[in-house]
């Protein structure tokens, strides 16, 4: 009940295409979802996060939906660009403690 | 930008011996955690600590493993009698406060056991 499964494991986009990430949990106590940017070699940095009391939240061209009944949510990057290429990893914790379950990770490339 | 730091970046070490992974966290920040990645895997958390006292640890975070914040500024993760199975990327992350707060990570450590 832990899990945070995220699809698909890689993904190839053109410029300019806007890449989709998804991801489902089942604990309904997760209640901050953050999504992690890592480039080879890095640490995951934090690219934008989400709470279940919004359905949307956008930062610049990252844009997560959150679909609380379905308990997913989702990562879409807009007029991606070569450098966006990196994994992301999405991932859930909740308000009683602070330990972060990630998903499985997707390599996006996004070629030019 | 204030940056989680790590040392070293990467270690090599034979198996059986103990090793300390060390991390300088975000200076405002109280609260700390260690998670593990191995190789082609997902981030796994390993422990948070919070006024000196571990606040939260995962299944893997056995009496293997202890954490500590020597001074006002390191903390850090020894590893005792290490097992070909600990070789990972360790990352060190800090957060301002606690539960459904940002976390910031470190560009980890390679730990190789041979």
């Amino acid at each position: 009940q832990q899990q945070v499964k995220q699809s698909p494991q890689s993904l190839i986009v053109q410029k300019g295409g806007i890449p989709i990430i998804n991801c489902a949990y089942e604990n309904t106590a997760f209640d901050y979802f953050p999504w992690y940017q890592q480039f080879p070699g890095k640490g995951p940095a934090l690219l934008i996060a989400i709470r279940p009391d919004v359905s949307e939240k956008k930062e610049g061209r990252f844009t997560i939906s959150f679909n609380k009944s379905a308990k997913q949510f989702s990562l879409h990057i807009m007029d991606s660009q070569p450098g966006d290429s990196a994994t992301y990893f999405c991932a859930a914790s909740n308000n009683a403690g602070n330990m972060l379950t990630f998903g499985g990770g997707t390599r996006l490339m996004v070629k030019p | 930008e204030p940056e989680v730091t790590q040392t070293p970046s990467h270690q090599v070490t034979q198996m059986g011996q103990e090793v300390i992974l060390r991390c300088v966290p975000i200076s405002n920040h109280l609260y700390f955690y260690w998670y593990r990645q191995i190789l082609g895997q997902k981030v796994e958390f390993l422990v948070s600590f919070y006024n000196n006292e571990i606040s939260e640890k995962s299944e893997i975070f056995d009496d293997q493993f202890s954490v500590e914040r020597p001074d006002g500024s390191n903390f850090t993760l020894k590893i005792r009698s290490t097992k070909l199975e600990d070789s990972a990327m360790y990352f060190c992350a800090s957060s301002e406060q606690g539960p459904g707060q940002p976390q910031h990570f470190g560009d980890g450590t390679r730990l190789s056991i041979l």
